[in-house]
Formats: C-alpha cells, structure tokens, sequence
C-alpha cells in the first residue's frame, strides 16, 4: 500500500508570492492534518480536514488555509510568503480523526527568500 | 496552556546499550501518548503508543511507560543500534474531542555511538 504522498518535495518561493502544497493520503484514509514543523517551534498544528471539512484549524494567521477534495487529496495554500515560513510542511493521514496512528508524509520543504 | 516537553534535546548511547528518552506533558485531558522517530529527510514515523488508561505498553525492542500522577511518558529502547539514531518526539491526543489534532514535544535527538 502507498505511503502518504506530498508535493512538491521542496520549493523556494519568494516574500510576497504564494503557494500550493499538495498532499495524497493512504488509500482508504479519509482524514487529512497538516504540520509545520521547524527548529525553533518544533512541529505545530495547522488543520485538519475530514470529509471535505475543516473539523480543527492551529493558531495560524488566516494566510494559511487548506481544503480536502471528494477523493481525500489535500492541499493547503499559504499566500503573501513571509521569511518566516520557511518550514517543512507536512501532511498525516489516518483512517478517522478518532484512530491515533498518523501516517506522516516525507514533507515539503518551503524556502522563502 | 498545552505543551508536551521532552526533558533533554540530545542523548548519546553506546551501540548495545539500552535507552531512555524522556517527556513531560501538562494537559491530563489527553487520552492517547504516541512516540515518533523522524529521521533525516523523513517524516515522523509511528513507532508506539499507549492509552491513558495503561501504564505500561511493549513492542520490538520498545517500551513506552506512562505515570500519570507526575504527567511523565518514557520511550525505553532496548539495545540501542546506530538505526535506532534519529530525533524522537512524544505526542499526545485528546481523542475525547473528537479530533486528530497531535500535540508534540519539541523532540530528543538520539544518538548511537558505535
């Protein structure tokens, strides 16, 4: 069975731009969370989604948002990039939100210049 | 507030020897611990978990201990192998609110001498 897919793998991206990560969970699972993690706050909550809806969101700025397809596949946009999302991002995938174990993705790894 | 902590950022081992890895946590709500190993360029990676009701859960070469009284989670690694080197993270999750939000530590990073 597939792992958890993201991508891209990594991007640079420039202040003021904005961008698209796209996650694909295991086959089968339906709940979709997305992290950032980097050195300085470690890994941190962004969303989760569950059929098609936002059932928790972090303590993020309303830059970052994200939405889950009918197949499960999920993205998640961040717009006018600041330094300081610069992270890698990833992406969990588990059967339900009430099951524990959370496949995790190998990540994308954002650059902001 | 919520925060789940792990008491040292680095811990060195001999190859062979059995390891501890520590973590505190705050929020008595949470109804599951899990432990992850990440590796360099990798995502997290499940490797246990144990509910709040146990005190006490086994796996290959794992075990994870859980004291509620003092809030205290421990990964033990039996026969640490330069594998076994990675950052490891506690987590925990509030399955009462019906939620997949994780809540992780800010990690250990393990590692094996030969």
């Amino acid at each position: 069975k597939a792992g958890v897919t993201q991508t891209p793998r990594y991007l640079i991206k420039t202040r003021g731009q904005q961008v698209t990560l796209s996650c694909s969970p295991i086959s089968g699972h339906r709940s979709v969370s997305w992290y950032q993690q980097t050195p300085g706050q470690g890994l941190q909550f962004l969303f989760e989604y569950f059929s098609e809806t936002q059932r928790n969101k972090g303590n993020f700025p309303g830059r970052f948002s994200g939405r889950q397809f009918s197949n499960s596949r999920s993205e998640m946009n961040v717009s006018t990039l600041e330094l300081g999302d610069s992270a890698l991002y990833l992406c969990a995938s588990s059967p339900d939100p009430d099951r524990y174990e959370a496949f995790f993705g190998q990540g994308t790894r954002l650059t902001v210049v | 507030g919520e925060s789940v902590g792990l008491h040292l950022p680095t811990l060195s081992v001999q190859e062979g020897d059995n390891s501890i890895i520590n973590c505190a946590y705050s929020n008595s709500a949470s109804d599951y611990f899990i432990w992850y190993k990440q590796e360099s360029g990798k995502g997290p990676q499940f490797i246990i978990d144990i509910r709040s009701n146990m005190d006490k859960r086994q796996g290959q070469r794992v075990t994870v201990l859980l004291n509620k009284t003092v809030k205290h989670l421990s990964l033990q690694i039996a026969a640490t192998q330069p594998g076994d080197s990675a950052v490891y993270f506690c987590a925990e999750k509030k399955g009462s609110s019906n939620t997949g939000k994780l809540i992780f530590g800010q990690g250990t990073t393990l590692q094996v001498k030969p």
